[in-house]
């Protein structure tokens, strides 16, 4: 399967402990996203790289998430001291950039459960 | 900041019945793309359109962007079970360079067989 893929699937976890979740995005990929989807709403927006240069990060986005995208390959998500509202579907979205088309390829996502 | 709204946010349908589902934006759009997805799923790009007035076709599915390029429409000819799922509208954030989608709350659809 060459698409994007996250890992873990799934992740339940107590109040106040770290989480870290991984992204592989389609190999020949330059952007990479992430976003948080909760019941009932669409994707939200998190943060973006361009290949290892993180461009954006969300005002909504607490000094408690922080993402890295070494090398430009894939990319990981941190949530520390995680609280009950982090609970959420965690996607992460790669495209090709070429000035046109920018058609997003989302992962299947991490589901975070906080208990 | 910007908005993206979509009507309805339900809409139940017997099979075979047309749907459609709307987009507004409160400010104007370089483009505006349509993503599916299934229930347990990810979101699925359908379309992409840039023109002011535009309308694309895949199939069964009919997509316009309107002429002040600040709503769209999905309509859906004939439905099927296969249709199943929540569609979502998002466009590029204002000043933006496309990176950036605000997407809409969506609406998910339902076919009864």
């Amino acid at each position: 399967d060459t698409g994007v893929s996250q890992d873990p699937r799934h992740k339940i976890t107590k109040r106040g402990q770290n989480v870290t979740f991984r992204c592989d995005p389609i190999s020949e990929h330059n952007r990479l996203y992430w976003y948080r989807q909760t019941l009932g709403q669409g994707p939200e927006f998190l943060t973006y790289f361009q290949n290892e240069a993180q461009l954006e990060k969300s005002r909504l986005l607490s000094d408690r998430f922080s993402a890295e995208r070494p090398k430009g390959s894939f990319s990981t998500l941190e949530i520390q001291r995680t609280e009950q509202g982090d609970s959420a579907m965690y996607l992460c979205a790669s495209s090709l950039w070429t000035g046109g088309n920018n058609e997003q390829f989302f992962g299947p996502g991490t589901r975070l459960t906080v208990l | 900041g910007q908005q993206v709204m979509q009507i309805p946010q339900y809409q139940h349908v017997q099979e075979g019945e047309d749907f459609t589902t709307y987009c507004n934006s409160s400010t104007t759009l370089s483009n505006i793309q349509w993503y599916k997805q299934r229930p347990g799923g990810h979101p699925v790009f359908l379309i992409q359109l840039v023109k002011s007035g535009e309308v694309k076709k895949q199939k069964r599915l009919t997509f316009q962007f309107g002429e002040a390029k600040k709503n769209s429409s999905l309509h859906i000819t004939a439905t099927q079970t296969t249709d199943v799922g929540t569609y979502f509208c998002a466009g590029p954030t204002s000043g933006g360079s496309n990176y950036k989608l605000t997407f809409g709350k969506g609406t998910l659809l339902t076919v009864n067989p």
